[in-house]
């Protein structure tokens, strides 16, 4: 597509459920990034695909988040069992390739999730 | 792990002014710097990129610097419009992550 699109852009949840987040990147980019985006706070790395692998998991916050993208496109993260600190603006970005020199990051304009 | 710090958090200008914001990072072995602006309830959107063997780079009114041996960069915005309002961040790529400022919260008043 022309941009990455996120779905939802908004979504509110009870404590305790599982949410699904989706992100749809810009065709031909091979990797893929979520963000976490706290009120007051700065943009937290969460998981990086490059491909359908993720080289490097460790920001995910605890084992309720989850990733995942098949066919080096679409990515889905998982939140089980919510709680009111996962509140925030969860942001995917793509780009042409993974951390390199002269690579651009496209955002997309975040899904916001709010646990009550 | 890279610290990034953005100086000011906030600031409000009147139109018509030039200004600068500041970006200081504690680790150099950097591959490039990013500087994106984030509008409220959007994503981000790219303006400028600075590879590690560059010094600056410009955009229209926009213009960057890099200077690695201080940790440093900094973006100059010449004749600042209401439209410039908006969060401004920078981000650091270390070749294994993308780490961001906080943010300067920019307000040009008309």
């Amino acid at each position: 597509g022309a941009g990455v699109s996120q779905s939802p852009s908004n979504k509110v949840t009870e404590k305790g459920k599982d949410v699904e987040l989706r992100c749809d990147p810009i065709s031909g980019h091979t990797a893929l990034y979520w963000y976490r985006q706290s009120l007051g706070q700065g943009l937290e790395f969460l998981i990086y695909f490059q491909g359908n692998s993720a080289p490097d998991k460790s920001g995910l916050p605890s084992d309720r988040f989850s990733a995942e993208r098949t066919g080096g496109s679409v990515s889905t993260l998982t939140i089980q069992r919510t709680q009111q600190e996962d509140s925030a603006v969860y942001l995917c970005a793509s780009s042409l390739a993974g951390f390199s020199g002269a690579n651009v990051l496209t955002f997309g304009a975040g899904s916001r999730l709010t646990v009550l | 792990k890279q610290e990034v710090t953005q100086i000011p958090a906030a600031l409000s200008v009147p139109e018509g002014e030039n200004l600068v914001l500041n970006c200081s990072f504690t680790d150099s072995a950097i591959y490039n710097l990013q500087w994106f602006r984030q509008d409220p309830g959007k994503g981000l959107t790219s303006l400028l990129l600075i590879q590690s063997s560059q010094r600056e780079q410009t955009s229209g009114r926009l213009n960057a610097s890099l200077d690695k041996s201080s940790g440093r960069s900094t973006l100059y915005i010449a004749a600042s419009q209401p439209g410039d309002s908006a969060t401004y961040l920078c981000a650091l790529n270390s070749g294994y992550a993308l780490n961001f400022g906080k943010g300067t919260s920019l307000l040009v008043t008309p």
